[in-house]
């Protein structure tokens, strides 16, 4: 079966700070990994995936992630968070179904 | 495309009634996910279709919801009765092929249930 977890419920910052969010999967076979960030009131959005080749992937908005397979990790950054970055932001796997950590609250303070 | 449509956008029902919560997903889209978010639960997978099936309802957590999919363009969420504990916010989601591509998501249906 497969599984996220995400190591923080909520995150709180300070605008130019940086920002890591963990996520742990468990999965036997082949992953692809993704995170989504849904803003406040909205529908899930996708910031970036990653299906095979570089671990280090680019996302929207200056998100990046690292995939590290020893670990079973994907974890999320951004060098420097802005206001408009508060939001809930969700670690994904997917082979059939789709399955979502339970999320973590972004909260940057300006 | 317009992306993945759901309706009603809100909806309150008094306990006991039927509510039913659709979706029309992107066209070309062989799967289709519904979701439901709370505060206490998350994001949790309710079940999927593929091709128009069902595959993997593990996620229903009972008897009174049911899903379906009478073709590539619709589905259906029922819950019936209805009851307080039931009020989220449902997602509905679609995808091309395997997890190798995006899933896009609805812009969800708040339920209230008083």
């Amino acid at each position: 079966a497969q599984s996220v977890s995400q190591h923080n419920h909520h995150v709180i910052l300070s605008e130019a700070a940086s920002l890591e969010l963990g996520c742990n999967y468990s999965y036997g076979g082949t992953v692809n990994l993704f995170w989504y960030v849904q803003y406040p009131g909205q529908h899930l959005q996708l910031l970036l995936k990653y299906f095979s080749g570089d671990p280090l992937v680019k996302g929207i908005k200056g998100f990046e992630a690292e995939f590290i397979k020893s670990k079973f990790s994907f974890n999320l950054r951004k060098p420097s968070v802005q206001w408009s970055d508060t939001a809930e932001y969700f670690c994904a796997v997917s082979f059939y179904k789709l399955s979502f950590g339970a999320g973590t609250t972004v909260t940057v303070r300006a | 495309d317009a992306g993945v449509i759901q309706s009603p956008r809100h909806e309150v029902t008094e306990m006991g009634q039927e509510v039913t919560l659709r979706c029309k997903p992107i066209s070309g889209h062989d799967y289709l996910f519904w979701y439901r978010q709370t505060m206490m639960r998350g994001l949790e997978l309710l079940i999927y279709f593929n091709n128009n099936v069902p595959i993997d309802d593990s996620g229903m957590p009972e008897d009174r919801f049911s899903a379906k999919m009478p073709n590539a363009s619709f589905s259906t969420l029922k819950i019936q009765p209805s009851e307080p504990r039931d009020s989220a916010v449902y997602f509905c989601a679609s995808r091309w092929g395997q997890g190798v591509t995006e899933a896009f998501f609805g812009q969800g249906t708040r339920l209230t249930v008083v």
